[in-house]
């Protein structure tokens, strides 16, 4: 059974630092791996979509790294501002055509100005 | 814009009164699914469907119904809402193999039954 694991659960970083949240998953065999910001009492934005034969994918400061191997993925934060508090959650989608998305807890990250 | 939308957004009911929360998408996705989020047990999924009339259970569907009749559309259905579903509804889609199965999420319902 694949398990998301985002480690750690809370950070709190001063502005303009560049940050690191973590993704592991226990089954390498994933079709994908997606990176979704939530804002308290909010939905879920999507921030960058890895597939399986990707190694990183990028969107302005953000860039997301997949380790498929390892089971790891990476969300690096460049350069961070107070707008970017929010909690963020990595989700594995299993095989091509699975209907569920397998969620980590998410990391709660905030930026002190 | 290409979203997903619900309706209500926030809705306060009593047990027993039937309600029914409304999720539209306007990308032509084919798939949709709907997800609820209560502390400390993250995302669950209750029902997705892969189409039109083509629905299934996730790993909570216990006291919800839904029903797909247009692709557009995904409405949940409470039949008998009890106070252990309070929580917030997420509606969500993806289109398949040609968009990489790329997850869009609606802005949330907040349920609370008393």
């Amino acid at each position: 059974k694949q398990e998301v694991t985002q480690i750690p659960a809370a950070l709190s970083v001063p502005e303009g630092e560049n940050l690191v949240l973590n993704c592991s998953f226990t089954d390498s065999a994933i079709y994908n791996l997606q990176w979704f910001r939530q804002d308290p009492g909010k939905g879920l934005t999507s921030l960058l979509l890895i597939q399986s034969s990707q190694r990183e994918q990028t969107s302005g400061r953000l860039n997301a790294s997949l380790d498929k191997s390892s089971g790891r993925s990476t969300l690096y934060i460049a350069a961070s501002q107070p707008g970017d508090s929010a909690t963020y959650l990595c989700a594995v989608r299993p095989w091509e055509g699975a209907q569920k998305l397998v969620f980590g807890q998410g990391t709660r990250l905030t930026i002190n100005p | 814009e290409a979203q997903v939308t619900q309706n209500p957004r926030y809705l306060i009911t009593v047990t027993g009164k039937k309600l029914t929360v409304t999720c539209s998408q306007n990308m032509n996705h084919e798939y949709m699914s709907w997800y609820r989020q209560d502390p400390g047990l993250g995302l669950r999924q209750i029902y997705y469907s892969m189409n039109v009339e083509v629905t299934d259970k996730g790993d909570v569907p216990e006291g919800y119904k839904v029903s797909r009749k247009e692709k557009r559309n995904f409405p949940l259905i409470l039949e008998s809402p009890s106070p252990n579903q309070t929580s917030l509804y997420f509606c969500a889609s993806s289109v398949g193999t040609g968009g990489g199965y790329e997850q869009y999420f609606g802005p949330g319902t907040r349920l609370t039954v008393t």
